[in-house]
């Protein structure tokens, strides 16, 4: 059983647009985290948020979390051709009481 | 050179036969995952172990079985019994259990 769901599942910008994803998740969790993944790799660690945290900011990359909604965005902002890539939440417990559970991924193109 | 280490990088299997997929981390972490990604899709979780000798089912572990017998190495195993084996399968350890995760490569698994 999946917990986060992102959306879009895809998307595609210009180079110094911004990007935003979405993920929704199902049940009560500690933190929620985002990572990146390049094509036939694995994935890289971009930010970790807390429950009792509502935003987080590193570098070009900011989150938010409305656990009364369930659900987290990450904002890239001034995007770049380096930033494509398929990124993806991660909640620490799904519904299934199963530890570190992803979503579906969005994948992102930006276009130079 | 700290980090996670999976091998192979390909694998290829013949139906019917069983194979094990290595995993090796010299983090100290004490969590370890393993996940299946199928084309164009989010992680999937079939395995993950809190503590050395301990492991617990994630949401597909039909087909697979794990050890835990030293903290660095989570081996995967996938029996005959997976009907549908073919996909990139990812490992990652933790210092503990729902916080960041490193990922290995990946081991892209291919049934000939």
């Amino acid at each position: 059983s999946q917990q986060g769901e992102e959306d879009p599942q895809a998307l595609s910008i210009q180079e110094g647009e911004n990007a935003t994803m979405n993920c929704s998740y199902k049940t009560s969790i500690n933190n929620l985290q985002w990572y990146r993944q390049n094509s036939g790799r694995g994935l890289v660690h971009l930010i970790l948020i807390r429950s009792n945290e509502r935003e987080k900011h590193s570098g070009r990359l900011r989150v938010t979390l409305d656990t009364s909604k369930k659900s987290s965005s990450l904002l890239i902002t001034a995007s770049r051709a380096a930033d494509t890539a398929s990124y993806f939440c991660a909640t620490d417990y799904n519904n299934a009481g199963n530890m570190l559970t992803f979503g579906g991924g969005t994948r992102l193109m930006v276009k130079p | 050179d700290g980090g996670i280490t999976q091998s192979p990088k390909y694998l290829f299997r013949k139906e019917g036969q069983n194979v094990t997929l290595s995993c090796e981390q010299n983090l100290n972490h004490d969590a370890m995952y393993w996940y299946r990604q199928d084309p164009g899709q989010g992680l999937r979780l079939i395995y993950y172990s809190q503590i050395v000798n301990d492991f617990q089912k994630g949401d597909i572990a039909e087909g697979y079985s794990v050890s835990r017998e030293k903290k660095e190495s989570f081996p995967l195993t996938v029996t005959s019994a997976q009907k549908n084996p073919t996909a990139f399968y990812l490992c990652a350890s933790s210092i503990e259990v729902g916080v960041r995760a490193f990922f290995g490569q990946g081991t892209r698994l291919t049934v000939v």
